[in-house]
């Protein structure tokens, strides 16, 4: 089973700054590799699909890079409704498609 | 607008049964693969089980094999989730989830709590 690793657990930013979370997969994913948001008492929302292509409706601040095992998010700006907490999901081996612990990004 | 709509879900006690269903609308049902995920009380995210668009392929987490079974009506855009032998450890949250390009659309979610 591949297991993915998300750091940092939290990432603590003040509105405005820069964002950068990273995935790291025990073995190579290709470009396999999705994101999602989750708001408190919310579903998880599709952010990010084959490591670099934003969903439909999803604001352009949210990138998504890397391939193989490393992966990064980076929100450019942070808005007051980006603080969530994001999973990443690797979707080479689907099913299962196991998902990150995530990251909790919350205001500074 | 794509929606996805669980029910069924409750308290029950250990070693019950439940069935949860989804109800979609706003996309062709019977063109996508299907998937439940679920997610434990302040935990991360698990994938339970997926189905194919005929119903052909279906496959489980090793958690739940052999205690759930997924399955679909194409003819009602819905999608089931036949929970037995529930276990304290299943109390969660349960998704169902729209396989595209990834998990694309998500339901609210319908929350299973297993106790006695």
């Amino acid at each position: 089973e591949i297991v993915l690793t998300q750091s940092p657990a939290t990432l603590s930013l003040s509105p405005g700054e820069r964002a950068t979370l990273s995935c790291r997969a025990s073995q190579t994913v290709r470009n396999y590799l999705a994101w999602y948001q989750q708001k408190p008492g919310q579903a998880p929302r599709l952010l990010i699909y084959d490591s670099s292509n934003r969903a439909a409706g999803i604001p352009a601040r949210f990138s998504g890079s890397g391939s193989g095992t490393d992966f990064t998010l980076t929100i450019s700006s942070l808005e007051p409704e980006d603080f969530a907490v994001y999973y990443c999901q690797q979707r080479i081996n689907w099913p299962p498609g196991t998902f990150g612990q995530g990251t909790r990004v919350e205001i500074k | 607008q794509v929606q996805l709509v669980e029910s069924g879900g409750g308290l029950v006690k250990p070693g019950r049964s439940l069935r949860l269903s989804c109800t979609a609308s706003g996309f062709n049902f019977s063109d996508y693969y299907m998937s439940w995920i679920r997610q434990a009380p302040g935990k991360g995210l698990e994938w339970v089980s997926y189905i194919s668009i005929s119903s052909n392929n279906k496959d489980y987490a090793d958690s739940v094999k052999g205690r759930f079974t997924i399955s679909r009506d194409n003819a009602k855009n819905s999608l089931f989730l036949q929970m037995n032998n529930l276990r304290a450890e299943d109390t969660a949250v349960y998704y169902c989830a729209r396989e595209g390009v990834a998990a694309d659309s998500w339901g609210q979610g319908a929350l299973v709590t297993v106790s006695s």
